[in-house]
């Protein structure tokens, strides 16, 4: 069975400092990954993915994830938060595999500080 | 604009009263999905279809139904609702021509209370 799991239910930074949000996860082939930000009142956005290739992927507003395979984990990072990236965050995986369903995790909120 | 829309954005009801949220897309979309949210419990996915008259059960199936008569339309029924059902609700669509990594479109949500 596949599963994601984000660790930490929030993450508190102050604006300037660089940000991480942790996710991990486990499948038993080889996984697309995507991450999701939701502000409040709307739906999901994606963000960013990785499908193969490099393990630093870059994506909108200045985020970037790096896939690591021998820890199983796709964290989300940004150099530099901005008060304005305030908002939850959702990890998800799905096997390359016909039939298979993209499984969130249960999201990380992120508060940047001015 | 591309977009997905779901109506309506808030709803209050009773246990036991019929209803239906719409959600549309304007993206030819094969795949389209809905998901409930609820704190602590991420989304999990209701329903799903693949293309027209192509639905199958997501995660948590139990109370909904949903339809596929039209490629842009995919209403979720919730036939007799109960409390259990208060959650905020999405759609969501994904073109499959370039395999299983395109990206899903989420609609805003529905904010369903069931008292």
């Amino acid at each position: 069975a596949q599963s994601v799991a984000q660790p930490e239910d929030q993450v508190n930074v102050a604006e300037g400092n660089p940000l991480t949000v942790k996710c991990t996860y486990s499948v038993s082939g080889n996984p697309y990954l995507f991450w999701y930000v939701q502000y409040p009142n709307r739906g999901l956005q994606f963000l960013l993915k990785y499908i193969t290739g490099d393990n630093l992927v870059k994506g909108s507003y200045g985020f970037e994830a790096e896939f690591n395979k021998s820890q199983t984990s796709f964290h989300l990072k940004k150099p530099s938060a901005l008060v304005s990236d305030s908002a939850l965050y959702f990890c998800a995986v799905r096997l390359n595999q016909a039939g298979t369903a993209l499984i969130f995790g249960k999201g990380t909120t992120l508060s940047v500080s001015s | 604009e591309a977009q997905v829309t779901q109506n309506p954005r808030y709803l209050i009801t009773v246990t036991g009263k019929k209803l239906t949220v719409t959600c549309s897309q304007n993206m030819n979309h094969e795949y389209m999905s809905w998901y409930r949210q609820d704190p602590g419990l991420g989304l999990r996915q209701i329903y799903y279809s693949m293309n027209v008259e192509a639905t199958d059960k997501g995660d948590v199936p139990e109370g909904y139904k949903v339809s596929r008569k039209e490629k842009r339309n995919f209403p979720l029924i919730l036939e007799s609702p109960s409390p259990n059902q208060t959650s905020l609700y999405f759609c969501a669509s994904r073109s499959t021509g370039t395999g299983l990594n395109s990206p899903l479109h989420f609609g805003n949500g529905t904010r369903l209370t069931v008292t």
